[in-house]
């Protein structure tokens, strides 16, 4: 079975400031997708960013850009120029490929603090 | 991108009583959704895939007796926590999938039951 892995629990960055959010996983599959998602203090999860494994270019979405390590199983977060709107919950998930009834495999989360 | 939304987004309800829960598309046809359950400063546990015209799929360890889910349109999945106890109390959230191989999960706003 799949699992995901955040190990940091808490993280906090200073405004402006660039922070980076660790995901491991563990799967013997080869074609699978990754994603990060934000859980705001509203609890509405937005996805933040996506990464297809058999991409080896790592996706970015404007101040948000992962590093996709396959052979490590590695899929960390970098947010740039962090803003306090960034303040949130952000959870790793995997999902493999193939039929809509795949289901997504969350991490336990990572709340991060931005200090103004 | 898509929208899911979820109706009620709380509710209060007296211990005995059943309460039901809405997972709408609103500008897609969803041929999955997903009903996950999360408790404060935890990730989303999945309880069950509904696909539309068909009976659901429980995960390990969720009551289908207790958490009815019918995925009769497209377009709609409903909830219905029965005989409702104060354990049952909890953060639910939908997800559905646009088409049968997007890779992308929209979510529902979510909804905040409390039993008393």
């Amino acid at each position: 079975a799949q699992t995901v892995t955040q190990s940091q629990p808490e993280m906090s960055v200073q405004e402006a400031e660039t922070v980076t959010l660790s995901c491991t996983y563990d799967t013997s599959e080869s074609d699978y997708y990754l994603f990060w998602y934000k859980q705001p203090p509203s609890r509405q999860m937005i996805l933040v960013i996506r990464q297809e494994a058999y991409k080896q270019q790592n996706a970015t979405e404007n101040r948000f850009s992962v590093n996709f390590q396959k052979a490590a199983k590695s899929f960390s977060l970098k947010i740039s120029d962090s803003q306090l709107g960034d303040a949130a919950m952000y959870f790793c998930a995997y999902r493999s490929s193939g039929g809509a009834t795949n289901k997504l495999i969350f991490g336990t989360g990572t709340l991060l603090a931005v200090q103004p | 991108g898509a929208v899911v939304s979820q109706h009620p987004s709380w509710v209060i309800c007296k211990s005995g009583t059943s309460v039901k829960i809405e997972c709408r598309s609103l500008d897609f046809q969803a041929t999955t959704m997903f009903w996950y359950r999360q408790f404060p400063k935890q990730s989303l546990m999945l309880m069950a895939t509904s696909n539309e015209g068909s009976k659901a799929t429980y995960e390990q360890g969720v009551e289908k007796d207790k958490f009815l889910i019918n995925h009769a349109s497209l377009t709609l999945s409903t909830l219905t926590v029965t005989s409702a106890h104060p354990e049952d109390s909890s953060f639910y959230i939908c997800s559905a999938r646009v088409g049968v191989r997007n890779t992308e999960a929209f979510f529902g706003q979510g909804t905040r039951l409390t039993v008393v």
